[in-house]
């Protein structure tokens, strides 16, 4: 158990809807990653929050919205749901943005839009 | 080209062999070096680290960084039905913050 926590962890929705997945980081990292993986893309990094605020951005779709709450949890919304937008999303935490490299991650959510 | 390129394999071995994973990069930023081992429909988990170029030994495990080709290596010895699972490489420059990976390579040890 990495100490990473996803909830829910299967969600079955419709195009155009909107959704939100939660993640609870390790005791003590107050850094935050969202990852999504499909087959074809590989574990793709969307977006990260140290501490609150927002840090990088990766291929983040418009669509697509995170935030990190005062006590660190994060979410990550997803709306006007498309069928492409179904794979699994990963949340992974760690202590530091800088030298610290040990990134860990949760079980993810495996999202299905039909 | 792809920042980190991988092969996808599969690649199958029989128990007790070694097996070797590559990765390439493009990116000469890259100073962290990372493999992480993913089971099915499970999250990664990381298994190696290394700091710019060498070798680093965990167990039966081997990381290779050689940063003048651009190229990594991950070396599993007695390999074991176990070690049947997906493996990633992912790096990050000095200053960067996100992890790049690439697509992961399927092995599947037979007994």
């Amino acid at each position: 158990d990495s100490g990473v926590t996803q909830t829910p962890k299967h969600l079955i929705t419709a195009t155009g809807q909107r959704v939100t997945l939660r993640c609870s980081p390790r005791s003590g990292d107050l850094s935050v990653y969202w990852y999504q993986q499909s087959l074809d893309q590989g574990l793709q990094f969307l977006i990260q929050y140290y501490n609150g605020e927002e840090r990088a951005k990766g291929n983040i779709l418009e669509r697509f919205s995170a935030q990190q709450f005062p006590d660190l949890h994060s979410e990550l919304n997803l709306s006007s749901l498309e069928l492409g937008d179904s794979a699994l999303y990963f949340c992974a935490s760690s202590v530091t943005t800088g030298g610290d490299t040990e990134a860990f991650f949760g079980q993810g959510t495996r999202l299905t839009v039909v | 080209q792809k920042e980190v390129e991988q092969d996808p394999g599969p690649l199958s071995v029989p128990e007790g062999a070694i097996v070797s994973l590559n990765c390439t990069y493009s990116n000469s930023a890259f100073q962290y070096f990372m493999w992480y081992r993913q089971y099915s429909r499970k999250g990664p988990e990381l298994l190696m680290y290394t700091y710019s170029s060498g070798n680093k030994e965990d167990g039966r495990f081997t990381a290779q960084v050689d940063k003048s080709s651009k190229y990594i290596s991950l070396f599993i010895r007695d390999s074991q039905p176990s070690d049947s699972a997906t493996y990633l490489c992912a790096m990050r420059n000095q200053a960067g913050t996100a992890l790049i990976f690439g697509k992961g390579t399927t092995l599947s040890v037979s007994s």
